[in-house]
């Protein structure tokens, strides 16, 4: 059985860091790309980052609001995803999903919430 | 990064037909499809489909999707009330290397 479980969220200060964790399992975690995707209390999905790969290596990419302040970053042996988030603002406040990339966005987290607020 | 554009909300009546649009451009919906999800209240999104037409297992065949140009669109027949949720698309975006999703569509079956 699929498995992603989220943790590491809570309530943190403007400016503090955080990271987040996604434990993994019942796939072959190295062979598939892995996003992180947030949605903010009552507002729509959002998507933060992916680590991919292909034949050249692994690669990632950031969203434009995140980008800079947030690395995301993978354990293959330990089956595990990451998310360090730095510089962290009021309006990342919100529930971070991880996500399995195999066609699109095919298995989902339950979220690990995040609130920044002074 | 302009998100794509989905309709804030759809209405149909019970076994009705209900059809929510999603439009980009021709650097994402255009270009490699649109995924659909569905969210219910407090729980994680579902995907529904991918690459405009493509069912992950156990998804239901009353739900199909398309893509004509730079517009995707979800299609539910015979509405139930668990059908009842917010949809969203999502496409990959070739020129920014970016996900772009739309804002989300809630559906209502009335």
């Amino acid at each position: 059985q699929v498995q992603l479980v989220e943790s590491g969220g809570g309530v943190v200060q403007p400016g503090r860091s955080l990271r987040l964790s996604c434990a993994a399992s019942g796939f072959t975690f190295s062979s598939f790309g892995m996003h992180w995707v947030r949605q903010a209390p009552g507002k729509g999905l959002e998507w933060v980052a992916v680590i991919s790969f292909s034949f050249m290596g692994s690669f990632e990419y950031y969203s434009d609001s995140v980008k800079g302040r947030f690395t995301i970053s993978r354990d293959n042996s330990k089956s595990t995803l990451y998310l360090q988030m730095d510089n962290l603002r009021v309006e990342d406040t919100a529930v971070y999903y991880c996500v399995k990339e195999s066609n699109a966005f095919d298995v989902w987290g339950q979220g690990t919430m995040v609130t920044v607020s002074s | 990064q302009a998100g794509l554009t989905q309709p804030p909300s759809v209405s149909k009546g019970l076994r009705q037909t209900a059809t929510v649009t999603c439009t980009g451009n021709s650097n994402n919906v255009g270009d490699q499809g649109a995924a659909w999800l569905q969210q219910h209240q407090g729980h994680p999104p579902k995907l529904l489909s991918y690459r405009n037409n493509n069912r992950p297992s156990g998804i239901s065949e009353r739900l199909s999707a398309s893509r004509s140009g730079n517009t995707a669109s979800l299609t539910i027949t015979g509405l139930q009330p668990e059908d009842e949720a917010d949809y969203y698309c999502s496409a990959w975006d070739s020129r920014l290397n970016v996900w772009v999703f739309g804002g989300g569509t809630k559906l209502t079956v009335l």
